[in-house]
């Protein structure tokens, strides 16, 4: 159980466009998720907090509109990097945590995105 | 939440024990020590978690010293698959509610 899917696994992408990354939990129910950016050679990075049907709590230094944040439901909240330029490139990771729980969190397998 | 140190690269032969240590020296009353690991290019991974007890499970054991500010992560019997980096991190009870501060780790590479 608690399984946290991501997809796609990887893309590429060119420079200006924009991308968006789903984190699905399969088989619980995930008030809380959350995104990581990890850059190689490095630790992962809070990004973002996403809570189910509000608006997304974001960690200093990472811009809202740039990083769009959607937790439309239960088990699914979607990452789009707007305009993305090369220096977005990296590893975006999620993770949910389930519902009435309060201390697990299950990462998902995380994206690879190259932005060219 | 409190700083932890652990070194940055260790060792450890195929099937012996790798022992990985977790400073925590500021850790207070209500913090839980936790353990993930990340093999390399996938999502961390949750091992264990333990607040004063040791603990043990299918993956670990957890030996947290009676003054808590340090604990080592025992994996008894190391496989090629273990090799990863490691974190410790240490959170409050209701910390699931935050997301997690991950420090640089340690890099675990078990030797054939």
């Amino acid at each position: 159980g608690a399984v946290v899917s991501q997809h796609p696994s990887w893309v590429i992408c060119k420079s200006g466009t924009s991308v968006k990354i789903e984190c699905r939990s399969l088989d619980f129910q995930a008030t809380t998720m959350f995104w990581y950016r990890q850059f190689p050679k490095q630790s992962l990075m809070l990004m973002a907090t996403s809570n189910e049907g509000s608006k997304a709590t974001y960690e200093q230094g990472v811009e809202k509109d740039k990083f769009l944040i959607n937790h439309a439901s239960l088990t699914l909240s979607t990452l789009t990097v707007t305009s993305a330029h090369p220096e977005d490139s990296s590893f975006y990771i999620c993770s949910a945590r389930p519902s009435g729980l309060n201390y697990e969190q299950y990462f998902g397998p995380g994206t690879r995105l190259t932005v060219t | 939440d409190a700083k932890t140190t652990q070194p940055p690269s260790m060792d450890c032969a195929e099937g012996r024990a790798a022992n990985l240590p977790c400073n925590h020296s500021t850790i207070s009353g209500n913090e839980y020590v936790y353990w993930y690991r990340q093999i390399h290019s996938q999502g961390p991974q949750y091992i264990i978690h333990g607040l004063k007890n040791n603990e043990t499970n299918e993956m670990a054991s957890l030996i947290i010293t009676e003054d808590r500010k340090s604990s080592t992560l025992i994996l008894p019997h190391a496989t090629l698959r273990d090799t990863a980096v490691y974190y410790c991190i240490v959170r409050h009870s209701g910390g699931g509610a935050d997301g997690l501060t991950f420090g640089k780790g340690t890099h675990l590479i078990i030797q054939p």
